[in-house]
């Protein structure tokens, strides 16, 4: 039940966009977004909850499609600082406290 | 403000051995989690603690045990260690302590091998 992001790489140049997907198969109680860069711990980007609250930065937008169970990131005019692994993490529905499970990331390059 | 601090950073162990992690969380948080990222892929959620008790456990075997202190410091322990436990462990605190999941502080982890 891992959710899958796409694309799995992206090159950019410096003050171009990109969109990095993450899509699930099971019902989503939020989707949270992470950027890892090498040899640093994740940092928190967005948190995407149903019913339509987000808290993050604000230079960072995102979607999430409940009833499709997919999110977007929106990177626009993307700096050098920009570049690293994004992973999205999904919660369930379900009660538990059973952490965020993370998609494999989507590794992005920025180049000026 | 210091943020999560975890020790040691690196650590090289041999098959069968026990190790353990240490965490401590920003001020004022008091829910800890654990996270295994292998080389690769995205960090794997192994447990959750607030106010000292167990909130959820993910899918690893029992030889992973983790506890939670007064000062809500944390610590994971790894009995017989497999070549397949090398990864980076993550510590990420929190201060939500529902049963959701909220924004999340991480370390930078300890980098385990095992040999």
């Amino acid at each position: 039940q891992q959710p899958v992001q796409s694309p799995q790489a992206v090159i950019l140049r410096e003050g171009e966009d990109a969109v990095i997907n993450c899509s699930s198969s099971k019902a989503l109680y939020s989707v949270h977004w992470y950027r890892q860069k090498h040899g640093e711990a994740p940092v928190f980007l967005m948190i995407l909850l149903k019913g339509g609250e987000q808290k993050g930065h604000e230079k960072i937008s995102a979607s999430f499609n409940e009833k499709k169970q997919q999110s977007s990131l929106y990177l626009t005019a993307s700096q050098l600082s920009y570049s690293g692994t994004y992973f999205c993490g999904t919660e369930g529905t379900g009660g538990g406290a059973d952490g965020l499970t993370f998609g494999k990331g989507t590794h992005l390059i920025i180049q000026p | 403000d210091a943020g999560v601090t975890q020790s040691p950073t690196h650590l090289i162990k041999t098959r069968g051995q026990q190790v353990t992690l240490r965490c401590s969380p920003i001020s004022g948080h008091k829910s800890v989690s654990w996270y295994q990222q292998v080389l690769g892929q995205g960090p794997q959620f192994i447990f959750q603690y607030y106010e000292k008790e167990e909130r959820g456990r993910g899918n690893f075997p029992d030889r992973f045990s983790a506890r939670q202190f007064p000062n809500y410091s944390s610590e994971l322990n790894v009995n017989a260690l497999l070549l397949g436990d090398s990864a980076l462990y993550l510590c990420a605190s929190s201060p939500l302590g529902g049963t959701r999941t909220g924004e999340l502080f991480f370390g930078e982890g300890s980098r385990l091998t095992v040999l």
